[in-house]
């Protein structure tokens, strides 16, 4: 699977917008880009998905340029709860490789009062 | 539905003891796969079915590590003579297989092994 490279670490205020990029310069034709969330001592919590574009939902958004070797997730007006470690993944999940999912060690994002 | 459950979620053995984690996916998903996780560190991949076949192994699933999903439903891991190093948290996922997998994780079972 395609490796993927975040920032060990970000600093935020509540009530900012919050973007995270993701590299994953030897991302496949076949692969999908997923971000989960994760609090302290629960399982990772599925946020987006994305395969080209622009992708939106009620939490966030995604950012895919057209080369796709990169992605940016957006996070609107974060809040102390938003505080957790966020993971991008990036995989072919229309084969037996889904079972390699690779999460890397994320981004630790920390949101100030 | 009530999600990915796992049982117990925690757990603190004497090294040389047997420990055996059980997994509830979401009734119906047909893809199950077990992670390990240290502090600081995102999830490892062990192991991953679809329905009862085991399809996928992970190096760092040594021969003290076997799972299983007999119907293919839930799952067990059981770690044989476990050692210091194999205290982690042990997650469970589950999903539907498609073009678009998402998977949904379990809250997950802490392991201590003193």
């Amino acid at each position: 699977l395609a490796k993927t490279t975040q920032p060990i670490s970000m600093d935020s205020y509540e009530g900012q917008e919050v973007n995270i990029t993701c590299s994953h310069n030897n991302i496949a034709t076949n692969d999908y880009i997923t971000w989960y969330q994760q609090f302290p001592s629960q399982g990772p919590r599925f946020i987006i998905q994305g395969y080209k574009t622009k992708v939106t939902n009620e939490v966030a958004s995604l950012f895919i340029p057209a080369d796709r070797k990169s992605s940016t997730l957006s996070l609107p007006r974060v809040s102390l709860s938003d505080t957790a470690v966020y993971y991008c993944l990036v995989g072919d999940m229309t084969s037996t490789n889904a079972g390699k999912s690779t999460f890397g060690d994320g981004t630790t994002l920390t949101v100030k009062p | 539905d009530t999600g990915v459950s796992q049982d117990p979620r925690h757990k603190i053995t004497k090294r040389g003891q047997n420990v055996t984690f059980r997994c509830d996916p979401i009734s119906e998903h047909n893809r199950l796969y077990w992670y390990r996780q240290t502090l600081g560190q995102g999830p490892e991949f062990l192991t991953y079915f679809q329905n009862e076949a085991q399809l996928e192994k992970s190096r760092l699933l040594s021969d003290r590590f076997s799972a299983e999903r007999p119907k293919g439903s839930f799952s067990t891991l059981e770690i044989q003579r476990t050692e210091q190093g194999d205290s982690a948290m042990y997650l469970c996922a589950s999903s539907s297989e498609g073009a678009r997998e998402t998977q949904y994780f379990g809250p997950g079972t802490r392991l201590l092994v003193l």
